[in-house]
């Protein structure tokens, strides 16, 4: 069993739709999970970043943490045609290094 | 947060030979790591580049085949020797600056014919 399980997609959804991405893991030490967006041919960019359990906003995107369930979430409200992309979720007990999922791929149609 | 930059940005490169990318952060960070990513894959990473001392590789990684450099808080080299075809991959910095979030650099996209 991976430590991280990432559905990789690809999820098509019509713009403007609720998009919510998903991580399980088994680990139960892992403290701090990240979101990652990566396009085509570029390098990962970090999105949300969220310590322990609990929710993060930032503006249309949404970071929820069940620790107690070991999943992860990322929600995108009012999806957009340009938030196609690679979605990974990453996480990490501590000071020591990340744990990738696999990538889900997003498609937003217009 | 971090801006990392890599050198170059693609290469093709001939059987045998060996590449040198390099991996600039515009502030100081703590950590910085090289990863390997294959089409259509996740990351996979290499090793942990520390300052002033030997990197730290994961698993199926050698020194011989993938030599890094960090030789101050902003700065790091990784070389791919001795490459065959098998080494055509993105090749990624990434650095953490604060707490645990950490960044990217764009990725070098290497093919070897």
């Amino acid at each position: 069993q991976k430590e991280v399980e990432q559905d990789p997609g690809p999820l098509s959804v019509p713009e403007g739709a609720i998009v919510s991405l998903n991580c399980t893991y088994s680990n139960s030490a892992f403290q701090y999970f990240m979101w990652y967006r990566q396009y085509s041919r570029k390098g990962p960019e970090l999105l949300m970043y969220t310590y322990s359990s609990g929710n993060k906003e930032d503006g249309r995107f949404t970071a929820q943490v069940d620790k107690s369930s070991k999943y992860i979430s990322l929600f995108i409200r009012d999806s957009q045609p340009s938030d196609s992309a690679t979605y990974l979720c990453a996480m990490s007990a501590g000071t020591d290094k990340l744990i990738f999922g696999t990538g889900t791929r997003l498609q937003v149609f217009p | 947060s971090a801006v990392i930059s890599q050198k170059p940005s693609r290469d093709i490169c001939q059987r045998g030979t060996s590449l040198t990318i390099q991996c600039q952060v515009d502030s100081q960070v703590t950590m910085m790591f090289w990863y390997r990513q294959q089409p259509g894959q996740s990351l996979t990473l290499i090793a942990t580049a520390n300052q002033g001392s030997e990197a730290t590789y994961e698993s199926g990684f050698v020194i011989d085949k993938f030599p890094i450099s960090r030789p101050n808080l902003t700065f790091s080299t990784l070389t791919v020797s001795n490459m065959s075809p098998e080494d055509s991959s993105i090749y990624l910095c990434s650095a953490r600056d604060r707490v645990m979030e950490q960044y990217f650099g764009p990725g070098t996209r290497l093919t070897v014919t």
